[in-house]
């Protein structure tokens, strides 16, 4: 039961442009959502996150933006630079058992092409 | 280095052999994460530990599977009799707490191939 879906394996973009990833949930008591970014032999860095009372958070270049509703959340990256091709990690969280319990989505690989 | 530190990096091992996984967590941090990452598969959970809690096992795969922290120091991850299945990458990842704004600090991983 995967409960945090990244239905896209991988996406290439030109250097520059916007990177949009996307993930879906199916869990509702998900109330903490987070970005990983995940470099090959190594392991995953916390990127961005957001609470589910927020509809969107920004840091820098990256920006999260959180549906409720569709149960959906994105990443976008704006502008792309090649530096960014990694493995992204959609994961969400809900307090269980007195902590936060984080479910993982299972990656999209982003190519940016100078 | 500050970071968290896994050790080894890459373990072969034979069928039916018992292996021992080991995790430095960040000093400080009361919470310490267990997750396996199979071949083209998300992080899946494993184990949770906070301070001198009970840990959460709920996400470990078989009872061939434990792991054992002391206090809020070294962690290791047994797999006993490995099964080809258990071939994957190991990571562990710490944090300050377990709630929602700590985020996991995570380690690089063993590569675990059982042959």
């Amino acid at each position: 039961d995967q409960q945090v879906k990244q239905n896209s394996p991988s996406l290439s973009v030109q250097e520059g442009r916007i990177s949009i990833l996307n993930c879906d949930y199916t869990n509702s008591m998900f109330d903490y959502f987070l970005w990983y970014k995940k470099y090959p032999a190594e392991g995953p860095t916390f990127l961005i996150s957001i609470s589910s009372i927020k509809d969107k958070n920004e840091d820098g270049r990256f920006t999260v933006f959180l549906n409720k509703s569709a149960k959906h959340l994105s990443l976008h990256i704006v502008p792309s630079q090649p530096g960014d091709s990694a493995v992204y990690f959609c994961a969400a969280s809900y307090p269980s058992g007195g902590y936060q319990k984080v479910t993982f989505g299972t990656g999209t690989k982003l190519q940016v092409i100078p | 280095g500050a970071g968290v530190s896994q050790s080894p990096s890459n373990k072969v091992t034979e069928k039916g052999k018992d292996v021992e996984l080991r995790c430095d967590p960040i000093s400080g941090h009361t919470a310490l994460y267990w997750y396996r990452q199979r071949l083209g598969q998300g992080l899946e959970f494993l184990i949770y530990f906070q301070g001198n809690s009970a840990p959460d096992k709920s996400g470990l795969p078989s009872d061939r599977f434990s792991a054992e922290r002391t206090g809020e120091s070294v962690s290791t991850l047994t797999i006993q009799r490995t099964q080809q299945e258990d071939s994957a990458v190991y990571l562990c990842a710490s944090s300050l707490k377990g709630t929602a704004y700590n985020e996991q600090f995570f380690g690089p991983g063993t590569r675990l191939t059982v042959l």
